[in-house]
């Protein structure tokens, strides 16, 4: 059965204090990766798409990069306005259905 | 901004009854995608449908229905509602519904059974 993992559950940081959101996939013929965030109450706002292994995407304070079994997401010298949960998903079943992790909720304090 | 929109914002309702909620997709996408998003189960596909053509059956409830009309916009009819129930739902869309084509989401629906 596809999978899609994510950890840690929830993070907390300092503001500029960098880190890494793993979200780890079991998923047949894996035909992209995405990342997207997701703000209390609101719907998820699509970040990122990898599609191979050793792909990289950047975006501001983001870098998200994909292995054959695995994801990360970098932050790096995060803000408080980064804070939110944030989302990986694969497509599964051949369709353009998406699995979704539980998420990784962000808090970066001042 | 996404550019998909829903409608309501926000649902309160009683159980046993029926609701409809709508979405209309980005400009130019064929396909539309509904999904539930509970506390306890996170986000969770529902349905999709592509150019008025259900293309994908995931988790949803006999007691749901959905269709996608000419104009593309699609609604999500949950009938006999029950406490559980209770979620936000999301509509997304994609150009072709391709397997490597983005979702992009729109703000919700939030549903509250009482």
């Amino acid at each position: 059965e596809d999978q899609v993992t994510q950890s840690p559950e929830a993070l907390r940081l300092q503001e500029g204090e960098s880190s890494s959101l793993n979200c780890s996939y079991t998923v047949s013929g894996l035909r992209g990766l995405f990342w997207y965030r997701q703000d209390p109450g609101k719907g998820p706002e699509f970040l990122f798409t990898l599609y191979s292994a050793g792909e990289e995407k950047e975006k501001e304070r983001l870098k998200a990069t994909l292995t054959k079994k695995e994801s990360f997401l970098h932050i790096t010298a995060p803000k408080p306005e980064d804070s939110a949960t944030y989302l990986c998903a694969a497509p599964s079943g051949g369709y353009n259905k998406l699995i979704f992790g539980a998420g990784t909720r962000l808090a970066v304090h001042p | 901004d996404s550019g998909v929109t829903q409608t309501p914002k926000h649902l309160i309702t009683a159980t046993g009854q029926r609701v409809t909620l709508r979405c209309s997709p980005r400009s130019g996408d064929l396909s539309v995608y509904w999904y539930q998003q509970s506390l306890d189960q996170g986000l969770q596909f529902l349905i999709q449908y592509y150019n008025g053509e259900e293309r994908a059956k995931g988790n949803i409830l006999e007691r749901f229905s959905a269709q996608q009309f000419p104009d593309l916009h699609s609604e999500l009819n949950l009938s006999s509602l029950e406490l559980g129930d209770s979620a936000l739902y999301f509509c997304a869309s994609s150009p072709n519904g391709g397997v490597q084509e983005t979702q992009y989401f729109g703000p919700g629906t939030r549903l509250l059974v009482l």
